[in-house]
């Protein structure tokens, strides 16, 4: 079955640095999202991106926050300034259609700023 | 109040119990219901997909849905050690985020013992 794959599953980095969590959505996917998931808290919707834009943004996405779509086949978060809440799991997730289809997701980038 | 409200537990049921899980909701512009199934450092596996009200069955797994009462639910029957993982409720009103933007409930975590 195919899968979303995100890379790399551990990223440890100083605050203040930028990071990029990268994501391989179901290829013919067109549909693409990030949540984020503290530790012990729930999973919370960042963003979605459709047809090369974002389609809507959560509050918690601000200007240090930015995805990209580089290819035909990766999908990237970028945080241009990591502080110490940012730390959590990251979840990419992506579908083939609209209007409410169940989304498939990674197995998510597990991000430490220290 | 919360838009989706979730027993995080933990819930330790016997091997071979029948095991409910069910979260509430306020947006009655939900209709889209899922449930995921999350182990430990790994990401939402898909385990149930719904729309409006009614129920669905997949082997051992049944999900029910009440929409007049904004309440959902999960029923594992004869339970196996190897369900024990953490649940997660999600919905989406198929409109907001290009039709799939997720609410996850906090999750439950169930522990069926032998």
């Amino acid at each position: 079955e195919p899968e979303v794959t995100q890379t790399p599953s551990h990223q440890v980095t100083q605050m203040g640095q930028e990071v990029i969590l990268r994501c391989v959505p179901i290829s013919n996917h067109l549909y693409f999202y990030w949540y984020r998931q503290i530790l012990g808290q729930k999973v919370e919707f960042l963003v979605s991106f459709y047809n090369n834009e974002i389609s809507e943004k959560s509050e918690i996405f601000d200007d240090q926050f930015s995805v990209e779509r580089p290819d035909g086949s990766n999908f990237t978060l970028k945080i241009r300034s990591t502080k110490l809440e940012d730390s959590a799991m990251y979840f990419c997730a992506s579908i083939g259609t609209g209007g409410g289809q169940p989304q498939h997701f990674g197995d998510g980038t597990r991000l430490s700023i220290l | 109040q919360k838009e989706v409200e979730q027993d995080p537990g933990p819930l330790s049921v016997p091997e071979g119990a029948i095991v409910s899980l069910n979260c509430t909701y306020s947006n009655s512009a939900f209709q889209y219901f899922m449930w995921y199934r999350q182990y430990s450092r790994k990401g939402p596996e898909l385990l149930m997909y719904t729309y409006s009200s009614g129920n669905k069955e997949d082997g051992r797994f049944t999900a029910q849905v009440d929409k007049s009462s904004k309440y959902i639910s999960l029923f594992i029957r004869d339970s196996q050690p190897s369900d024990s993982a953490t649940y997660l409720c999600a919905m989406s009103d198929g409109l907001t985020g290009g039709g799939n933007k997720l609410t996850f409930g906090t999750g439950t975590q169930l522990k069926v013992e032998l």
